[in-house]
């Protein structure tokens, strides 16, 4: 069963600097994808970035990237230079490919809430 | 842009009355999703449908079921409403577009805060 694990119930970061969010997925699918979703405190999911399986080369967007090790099973969302409006709940979510029994299937982690400090 | 609309953004309903949560998605997605939201629990998933009348459990089915009559529109019942099945309630849309488009993401409608007293 696919399963993703978010350790960090809560962080605090001085803005301008950077801050990790870690993410750690199990699956025994080879053929999966990784997704990071914002959502602040007006509860909407905003979809910030992802990352494939199969992709060579770490995801980029903006401030946001992602370092991902298969090996390790990890995602990590990296936001540089952070923002007061960076201040939220981020979730890491993974979806299975076709491979896997459950094509399209999304769960989701327990969430880091993040709090940027002037 | 992409609309995935929930039916109300708050409910609150007697213990034992049946729940009908609606979700509508104007993008044609094949994929639909229903979450919950509790603190500390992040969202799990309940159930998702892939196509008309196609289900699929998903983590927490249990005193849920859901109908997918219509591409457009995943409905989430709540047969038998209980005080632990207080809290809020996502509904998502995406393609499935696995092998040419790996990267689609999941729409999120604003989500239903449900109460059961």
């Amino acid at each position: 069963a696919q399963k993703i694990t978010q350790t960090q119930p809560g962080m605090f970061v001085q803005e301008k600097e950077a801050v990790t969010l870690d993410c750690t997925y199990d699956t025994s699918d080879p053929s999966y994808g990784l997704f990071w979703y914002k959502q602040p405190s007006s509860g909407e999911m905003i979809f910030l970035i992802y990352q494939g399986s199969y992709d060579q080369q770490n995801a980029t967007e903006g401030r946001y990237s992602l370092n991902f090790q298969k090996a390790r099973k990890s995602a990590n969302l990296v936001i540089s230079a952070s923002q007061l409006g960076d201040s939220a709940m981020y979730f890491c979510a993974m979806r299975e490919g076709p491979s896997g029994g459950a094509t399209n299937k999304l769960i989701f982690g327990t969430g880091t809430l993040l709090a940027v400090q002037p | 842009d992409v609309k995935v609309t929930q039916s109300s953004r708050y409910l609150v309903k007697r213990t034992g009355e049946k729940v009908f949560l609606e979700c509508v998605q104007d993008m044609d997605h094949e994929n639909m999703f229903w979450y919950r939201q509790d603190p500390g629990l992040g969202l799990r998933l309940i159930y998702f449908s892939y196509d008309v009348k196609m289900k699929e459990k998903g983590d927490i089915p249990e005193g849920y079921s859901v109908s997918r009559e219509k591409k457009e529109r995943f409905s989430l019942i709540l047969e038998s409403a209980s005080t632990n099945q207080t809290s809020m309630y996502l509904c998502a849309s995406s393609l499935d577009r696995a092998l040419t488009q790996p990267n689609t993401e999941a729409f999120f409608g604003q989500g239903t805060r449900l109460t059961v007293v």
